[in-house]
C-alpha cells in the first residue's frame, strides 16, 4: 500500500506560524489534498496541490515537491478557531482515479 | 435542504444484527463514497461509485454491501455487525469534473455517522 505519514499532534501559538509536513511515496503520485477536521465535525477541504510549487489561500498555503515525496501545509497567524485536525490525502493513479489515501492525520492545538 | 446528509447519526447496534447507514446528496455529483475513521487509521475507503448502478471496492470493503439505484443516494450496509467495525463513518460525493485545478475532484463529506457495535 501507499504510506503517508504526517505528525500525530502539534502545539501553536495564537499569532504564530505552524508548518504541518507530509510525506509520501512518489510513485504514482496524481495529486495531493488538504483538508480541516474539527473535532466531531466532517472534513472540509483547503487545498489542493498537483504541480511543484507553493498554492497560496489567505492564511493557508501549500507547497508541494513531487520529487521528494513531501508536502507542507503552512498556517499564518494562528487563531483559536485553527484547533482541529489536519488531514493529508494523496491521490495515486493506480486506483481509480477518484480513490485518495489519507493520512491519520495531525491534530494542531493552538494556545493563547 | 442542499447538500449532503447522512443518517442516522448516532447508532447503537449489537453483534450480528444488520445495520443501514444512508447517505443522500441534492448536487447530482457522480461520484459517491464511503469511508470510516478510526483513530490511528485515518480515513479509509470502504466503497465508492462512479455513478447510479456502478460501485467498486476500496482499500476495506470486507463485511459491507452497498447499492445505487439513483444517484442521490448510497446506502451502506453492515450485514452481520461485528465489534471491529465500530467506527465513525463518512459519505462523500463529488462531481465527474472538477470545481477546480487541474482535475481536482474535491470531496464534500457528510457530517458522519457514529456506529457502537457492542
Amino acid at each position: 500500500g501507499q504510506n503517508i505519514d504526517q505528525p500525530t499532534e502539534m502545539t501553536a501559538t495564537e499569532g504564530a506560524i505552524v508548518q504541518i509536513n507530509c510525506t509520501y511515496q512518489t510513485s504514482g503520485f496524481n495529486g495531493l489534498f488538504w483538508y480541516q477536521q474539527h473535532a466531531g465535525e466532517a472534513p472540509t477541504f483547503l487545498s489542493y496541490n498537483v504541480l511543484d510549487g507553493l498554492e497560496e489561500k489567505g492564511r493557508f498555503s501549500s507547497f508541494l515537491s513531487r520529487s521528494k515525496g513531501y508536502s507542507y501545509l503552512l498556517l499564518k497567524e494562528l487563531q483559536m478557531k485553527d484547533s482541529a485536525s489536519y488531514l493529508c490525502a494523496v491521490r495515486f493513479p493506480e486506483y481509480n482515479n477518484n480513490d485518495m489515501r489519507f493520512g491519520a492525520g495531525t491534530r494542531l492545538t493552538v494556545k493563547p | 435542504d442542499a447538500g449532503i446528509t447522512q443518517s442516522p447519526r448516532y447508532k447503537i447496534t449489537e453483534t450480528g444484527r444488520q445495520v443501514t447507514l444512508m447517505c443522500h446528496q441534492t448536487w447530482s455529483h457522480s461520484y459517491m463514497f464511503w469511508y470510516r475513521q478510526d483513530l490511528g487509521h485515518g480515513l479509509r475507503l470502504i466503497y465508492y461509485s462512479a455513478a447510479a448502478d456502478i460501485t467498486d471496492k476500496g482499500e476495506v470493503p470486507d463485511g459491507y454491501v452497498v447499492s445505487r439505484s439513483k444517484t442521490e443516494n448510497f446506502p451502506l450496509t453492515l450485514e452481520s455487525a461485528t465489534r471491529s467495525q465500530t467506527s465513525v463513518y463518512f459519505c462523500a460525493s463529488s462531481p465527474l469534473k472538477d470545481r477546480g485545478r487541474f482535475g481536482a475532484n474535491v470531496l464534500t463529506f457528510g457530517a458522519g455517522s457514529r456506529l457502537t457495535v457492542l
